[in-house]
């Protein structure tokens, strides 16, 4: 019973360098999120998917892309890191309501 | 203005207390409230979800929503050291969802 899985748990890159962070669910939902979560800014949504080939923009998608190629996937790409980007990433899926979301993925940006 | 407010406390209640913690809004629209616990270090965790006003109880858990001031609860009842965590508040209106910053509890045996 593994719901919402992100991979990987912790990652430290340098500044410029690009990297993927992989979500996969296992409850068959339609909709897919990612979310970065800073202190005292709660969370906030960079882009989310509302089924398998379609993505849209979220609160703050400026220096990210993503794809969601199959049902259960959905893929956060940095493309060239920056130190604004260190955060908590969180992945979420849904079949309506509620949210159930994944542990997250610590990454630091240097 | 903020779609949802809730007061980032810290919150600090001896072990045994009732806590009340509280988020507004200001989206009418909003049909669904949620109320995720979320431990150091880990994932927010879904503890209660309600569809417009009312009241559920769950436990030691009870989720008020009041549409017309725009205003949801979580009372706990009898706290423990085990629900030491920050509580976020959520709501949504169709697939869009929006939270709170999140109330930090501490229970102290």
């Amino acid at each position: 019973n593994a719901g919402v899985t992100q991979t990987p748990k912790f990652r430290v890159l340098k500044t410029g360098q690009s990297m993927t962070l992989l979500c996969a669910q296992d409850m068959n939902h339609e909709y897919m999120y990612w979310y970065r979560q800073d202190p005292g800014m709660g969370l906030r949504l960079i882009h989310y998917s509302v089924g398998e080939g379609t993505t849209a923009k979220g609160e703050v998608p400026d220096g990210y892309n993503v794809s969601r190629l199959k049902k259960q996937n959905f893929l956060l790409g940095l493309e060239s890191a920056a130190p604004s980007q260190t955060s908590v990433y969180f992945c979420a899926s849904s079949s309506g309501q509620p949210q159930h979301f994944g542990d997250g993925t610590r990454l630091s940006i240097l | 203005q903020k779609e949802v407010e809730q007061d980032p406390g810290p919150l600090s209640v001896p072990e045994g207390a009732i806590v009340s913690l509280n988020c507004t809004y200001s989206n009418s629209a909003f049909q669904y409230f949620m109320w995720y616990r979320q431990y150091s270090r880990k994932g927010p965790e879904l503890l209660m979800y309600t569809y417009s006003s009312g009241n559920k109880e769950d436990g030691r858990f009870t989720a008020q929503v009041d549409k017309s001031s725009k205003y949801i609860s979580l009372f706990i009842r009898d706290s423990q050291p085990s629900d030491s965590a920050t509580y976020l508040c959520a709501m949504s209106a169709g697939n869009q969802f929006y939270f709170g910053t999140g109330t930090s509890l501490t229970v102290i045996p």
